[in-house]
């Protein structure tokens, strides 16, 4: 199986900063690639698909970036609403994995 | 507007079983393939199974591979995982999600249920 691992595992941001997750495969994986917000109670959002394309309704500050097995997130902007716990997947193959997380805190 | 609506959570014993369903509506729901995805505390998410949209077709994650299977009934529009077996780490929360198929950005998860929680216990 495609390892996916993710880092930090959490921080703690100010309002107004930019912040980044990292997410590496084991293996190439092309662009295939997602990302998702989980929040406690509600349904995970796609945030980012095919590595860089921004779901719709997602705001703009949220982008991704890479190929191949480094990628990543960024949230330029920091908002309050943005504290949730980030995980990107690999699709590429089975089984899809997804990153142990990140956590992200606003200060 | 998109909605699945995720039923069945409930408190099983270990070695017992239990089966969700997943109400789909909003979309074609024979068109498109379906996912179960879990949250597991302290874990994080986990990608559980995967069934074409023909039903003809399914994957399972490791973990769970002998023990759960994924159905669908596409005249009720709806979804299933019947778990058999079940385990203290099948604790979670259970998701179905809707598979998107983008040219050249291929298959990802674009629409998700909130979820029904599982707890495995004696």
């Amino acid at each position: 199986a495609i390892r996916v691992a993710q880092s930090p595992s959490s921080f703690s941001a100010s309002i107004g900063d930019r912040v980044t997750i990292t997410c590496r495969a084991s293996q190439d994986i092309r662009t295939y690639l997602g990302w998702y917000q989980v929040k406690p109670g509600k349904a995970p959002k796609l945030l980012i698909y095919a590595a860089s394309f921004l779901q719709g309704e997602v705001p703009s500050r949220f982008s991704g970036r890479g190929s191949g097995t480094d990628f990543t997130l960024t949230i330029s902007d920091l908002q309050s609403e943005d504290s949730a716990t980030y995980y990107c997947q690999q699709y590429y193959a089975y089984p899809r994995t997804f990153g142990p997380g990140t956590k992200v805190e606003i200060k | 507007e998109v909605q699945l609506v995720e039923s069945g959570g409930a408190l099983v014993q270990p070695g017992g079983s239990l089966t969700l369903s997943c109400e789909a509506s909003g979309f074609t729901f024979s068109g498109f393939e379906m996912n179960w995805v879990r949250l597991v505390p302290g874990e994080g998410l986990e990608w559980v199974s995967y069934i074409s949209n023909t039903g003809a077709t399914t994957h399972y994650g490791d973990s769970v591979k002998g023990r759960f299977t994924t159905s669908r009934d596409n005249a009720k529009s709806s979804l299933f995982l019947q778990m058999n077996n079940l385990r203290a780490e099948d604790t979670g929360i259970y998701y179905c999600a809707r598979e998107y198929y983008g040219f050249l950005a291929g298959y990802y998860l674009d629409y998700w249920g909130q979820g029904t929680p599982v707890t495995v216990s004696s």
